[in-house]
């Protein structure tokens, strides 16, 4: 069965520190992969979308970048973590089971300190 | 303009109460409609597709008027249990999703 999986669920980094979250797909090839990130008390605000292997789409310029070095993994990271950088960061893929609406995963809480 | 737009609420009604939520959307080209409930501090979940005939599930129905650009969705005999944010969402071409800022309900005993 296709599963998305997200890590870590919740995470606390200082300010100025890396950071790498990982998203990965399974039971399923090729996938169109999102990463959203939601402020507290905010909308979702997309970040990137890949539609298959190193191909990357930034919506919004910030301090932030993705990679798709494989095709069911996907990975969001900073190399200087911004106090605006706390949020909700959610990874969600096109599942044609939902109507070819998105599926999310279970999310990774990120506090900058 | 936002792409999508919804009241942000929040809604609050009693318990056994009938509750309706309305969206509009701008891109008279959009392909799909869904409604997502998100809980506090979780992952959005689709509730339902929205089709042109309207549709139904148990307490939940969902109309959609592609002429006026306007989706909405009606919960009958609101239970406690559903107190959630509400997310109206359009399709796009290429897959692509736009969320509404969500509607907040809150049931009260």
């Amino acid at each position: 069965s296709q599963t998305i999986h997200q890590w870590p669920a919740t995470l606390v980094q200082p300010v100025g520190s890396p950071l790498s979250l990982e998203c990965t797909v399974e039971g399923t090839s090729n996938p169109n992969l999102y990463w959203y990130r939601q402020a507290a008390g905010r909308g979702l605000q997309l970040l990137f979308y890949s539609v298959g292997i190193g191909q990357i789409s930034s919506e919004v310029p910030q301090n932030l970048s993705a990679s798709r070095p494989q095709d069911r993994q996907f990975i969001l990271s900073s190399k200087k973590l911004l106090l605006s950088d706390s949020g909700f960061y959610l990874c969600a893929w096109v599942d044609f089971r939902a109507n070819y609406g998105y599926t999310f995963g279970s999310g990774t809480r990120l506090t900058v300190v | 303009r936002k792409e999508v737009e919804q009241d942000p609420g929040p809604f609050n009604v009693p318990e056994g109460a009938t509750v309706a939520f309305n969206c509009t959307y701008s891109n008279s080209a959009s392909q799909s409609f869904f409604w997502y409930r998100q809980d506090c501090r979780k992952e959005p979940k689709l509730l339902m597709s929205v089709y042109s005939s309207g549709n139904e599930d148990g307490r939940f129905t969902a109309q959609l008027n592609r002429a006026s650009q306007y989706i909405s969705l009606l919960i009958r005999d609101s239970k406690l249990s559903d107190s959630a944010t509400y997310l109206c969402v359009v399709r796009n071409a290429g897959n692509m999703l736009t969320f509404g800022g969500g509607t907040r309900l809150m049931v009260k005993p």
